[in-house]
């Protein structure tokens, strides 16, 4: 089955605002977490990732939020450029979830 | 420059013809997967093989045979393919170790089976 799961399937949201995907993962024991992002055409590319004795991590735009009490996971993107419109996939141990298309609005 | 490499990118078959989709890494890594990539349903995992020789099932392994006799190259195999093993393909490659590392993909292989 379906270790990590996204909230949503779809998110539109206007260039320079902020984007948040979520997702949800049931494995208590997980202990590493990676998102990724997929351009169209293209395989997923790794964008940040997060150790479970961690609950946030930063990299350029990017944050990843860890909430292991709820296991939840959030990528939060500032400032969203056109060139960010992909889908993302939170992965879990190699297992992927069904992604978020994001989309961004001139 | 690390990759992985899939070939073909596109197929298109007709069902029951065995095919072979390739895929090779030069990374060394000892890990090794295929996913299939369909609408709404992300990235689902087929199979995946830890080591050279060292292969497991997925989540949806059924019409798929896979091989790990080099590191570096792990085929994907369809004897008999059908219909609904149209899907988008894609190979990834990591090195396990207390937990994976990031992954690498492939291009993918789109695949029509008619």
């Amino acid at each position: 089955g379906e270790n990590v799961g996204l909230h949503l399937p779809t998110l539109s949201v206007q260039e320079g605002d902020n984007s948040i995907i979520n997702c949800a993962y049931s494995n208590s024991a997980s202990d590493y977490f990676i998102w990724y992002k997929q351009e169209s055409g293209k395989g997923p590319q790794f964008i940040i990732d997060i150790r479970s004795n961690m609950d946030k991590r930063q990299g350029q735009r990017v944050t990843v939020l860890l909430n292991k009490t709820v296991k939840h996971l959030s990528l939060q993107i500032a400032a969203t450029q056109p060139g960010d419109s992909a889908v993302y996939f939170c992965a879990d141990d190699m297992r992927f979830g069904a992604g978020t298309r994001l989309t961004v609005k001139p | 420059e690390a990759q992985v490499t899939q070939n073909p990118r596109y197929l298109i078959t007709v069902t029951g013809k065995k095919l072979t989709v390739t895929c090779s890494q030069n990374m060394n890594h000892e890990y090794m997967s295929w996913y299939r990539q369909d609408p709404g349903l992300g990235l689902r995992q087929i199979y995946y093989s830890m080591n050279v020789e060292v292969t497991d099932k997925g989540d949806v392994p059924e019409g798929y045979k896979v091989s790990r006799k080099e590191k570096r190259n792990f085929p994907l195999i369809l004897e008999s393919p059908s219909p609904n093993q149209t899907s988008l393909y894609f190979c990834a490659s990591s090195t396990p170790g207390t937990g994976f590392t990031e992954a690498f993909f492939g291009q993918g292989t789109r695949l029509t089976v008619v």
